[in-house]
C-alpha cells in the first residue's frame, strides 16, 4: 500500500462546476497535510495547508481533513480553465521537512 | 522576498559523470529538502537538511548526497550518473517543522 494515494485521473469538469479531489494516507500519526498545484513544466505551488479535522476555506478552495478515516480532500468551486493542472496531496508524517506526496490527480476544466 | 532559487535550470550529463545542484532557500528558512520527480515515480523525497544537519533521508542509493552550509544554502551531488537519474530535481525550503514547503523552479537533469 502506498503511503499517500490519489486517483491519477484525469478528472474532467465543466467550467463553473465543483471539482472534488481526494487523497488517503497510511500513517495514522501524520499531523500536517498539504495540497499543491503543478502546471505542466512548472514546480509545485502550495494551495492549502490543513492540520485539524474539519474544513478550511480559502477563496474558491476548501480543504477537508478526516484523521479517523485518514482522508484529505480538496474542493474547487467555480472551476476555471486556468485550474487545469495536476494536484498533489502531501503529508508530513513527522513534523519535519519531509513530505510524502501522492502521484497527483490531473484536473481538466473544460470551457 | 526572493523565492527559492535553484541552479542550474538545465543540465545534460553523460553516464558515469557526477553532478552538483545548488539551492538557495527563502531568507530565514533553515530547512531545505530535496525531491526527485519522474513521470513514473512521481515526487520522491531525497533528504532534508536543517541547520547544516541531515535530519531525514529517503530511500535512494548512496550515490545521492547533500550538504547544507551555514547560510542555509544547500547542494546535492549525484555521483556515477545512470540513465535512470534523469529527472526534475526540486528543492524546497521551510521556515518551521510543520513542513510548509516552498519549491524552487527545479533543475532538469538529463543523463545520456
Amino acid at each position: 500500500q502506498k503511503e499517500v494515494e490519489q486517483n491519477s485521473g484525469p478528472l474532467s469538469v465543466p467550467e463553473g462546476a465543483i471539482a472534488s479531489l481526494n487523497c488517503t494516507y497510511s500513517d495514522r500519526g501524520s499531523q500536517s497535510f498539504f495540497w499543491y498545484r503543478q502546471y505542466s513544466g512548472k514546480s509545485p505551488e502550495l494551495i492549502m495547508s490543513i492540520y485539524s479535522n474539519g474544513d478550511k476555506e480559502d477563496g474558491r478552495f476548501t480543504a477537508q481533513l478526516n484523521k479517523a478515516s485518514q482522508y484529505v480532500s480538496l474542493l474547487i468551486r467555480d472551476s476555471q480553465p486556468s485550474d487545469s493542472a495536476t494536484y498533489l496531496c502531501a503529508v508530513n508524517p513527522s513534523n519535519t521537512g519531509k513530505l510524502i506526496f501522492g502521484q497527483g490527480t490531473t484536473l481538466q476544466v473544460k470551457p | 522576498k526572493a523565492g527559492v532559487t535553484q541552479t542550474p535550470r538545465y543540465l545534460i550529463k553523460t553516464r558515469g559523470q557526477q553532478v552538483t545542484l545548488s539551492c538557495s532557500p527563502i531568507s530565514g528558512h533553515r530547512s531545505v529538502s530535496w525531491y526527485q520527480q519522474t513521470p513514473g515515480q512521481g515526487l520522491q523525497f531525497l533528504f532534508e537538511y536543517f541547520s547544516e544537519t541531515q535530519r531525514n533521508k529517503g530511500n535512494f542509493p548512496g550515490r545521492f548526497s547533500g550538504r547544507q552550509f551555514s547560510n542555509s544554502r544547500s547542494e546535492m551531488n549525484v555521483s556515477t550518473l545512470e540513465l535512470g537519474d534523469s529527472a526534475l530535481y526540486l528543492c524546497a525550503s521551510s521556515f518551521d517543522t510543520r513542513g510548509i514547503a516552498f519549491f524552487g523552479q527545479g533543475t532538469r537533469l538529463t543523463v545520456v
